[in-house]
């Protein structure tokens, strides 16, 4: 069963556009992580927020928490074609396991 | 540098075959996970293993099987392969539980025709 939710499921923009994915989630957590997968590559870990944080920035990423809403949203600023890939949200909750969405995929147009 | 490494990167086969995909990693990670990749599903856990001599089973266990003799390896077994188990397998590592982000083998895509 998939623990996050992502919105939308296919994002196309312009490059130097903001490009903004949510998460939406089930159960309580112990953290929220984004991880970015380039096509034909395994994911690479962008950015984990605890459950105890409500925003945190890294780079050109925003990343923001709502326990109370159960939800999280990614927010790449100044996007570039490179950032083209499909963005996954992982939670991990009791047990240490860690579940995946099924990503949002975002195009950016140079 | 430390990485981790999956073989083979492609593999076609046939219905009632056994085959196991290969995963090693050199980060001397305790924690090792097999995950499948389907359109629409993401990520589905299959197994994972917190240390030598240790296995469970994940989201999507059945007709699969693995075994943890090393640090470093986590061979996926398909007892008897399936066409529903065509899909990109990702082996994946991380240094503890909670707290740490896990990292990605390069997928191997399976084919059971």
């Amino acid at each position: 069963s998939q623990q996050g939710e992502e919105d939308p499921q296919a994002l196309s923009i312009q490059e130097g556009e903001n490009a903004t994915m949510n998460c939406s989630y089930k159960t309580s957590i112990n953290n929220l992580q984004w991880y970015r997968q380039n096509s034909g590559r395994g994911l690479v870990h962008l950015i984990l927020i605890r459950s105890n944080e409500r925003e945190k920035h890294s780079g050109r990423l925003r990343v923001t928490l709502d326990t109370s809403k159960k939800s999280s949203s990614l927010l790449i600023t100044a996007s570039r074609a490179a950032d083209t890939a499909s963005y996954f949200c992982a939670t991990e909750g009791g047990g240490f396991k860690t579940i995946f969405g099924a990503g949002t995929r975002l195009f950016v147009k140079a | 540098d430390a990485e981790i490494t999956q073989s083979p990167r492609h593999k076609i086969t046939e219905t009632g075959r056994q085959v196991t995909l290969a995963c090693h990693q050199t980060w001397n990670h305790n924690n090792m996970f097999w995950y499948r990749q389907d359109l629409g599903h993401g990520l589905r856990l299959i197994h994972y293993s917190y240390g030598v001599q240790d296995t469970n089973k994940g989201e999507v266990s059945d007709g699969y099987s693995v075994s943890r003799s090393n640090t470093e390896d986590l061979p996926l077994t398909l007892e008897s392969a399936a066409s529903s188990q065509t899909s990109v397998y990702f082996c994946a590592s991380r240094l503890r539980e909670g707290d740490n982000e896990q990292f990605f083998g390069p997928g191997t895509r399976l084919t059971v025709l």
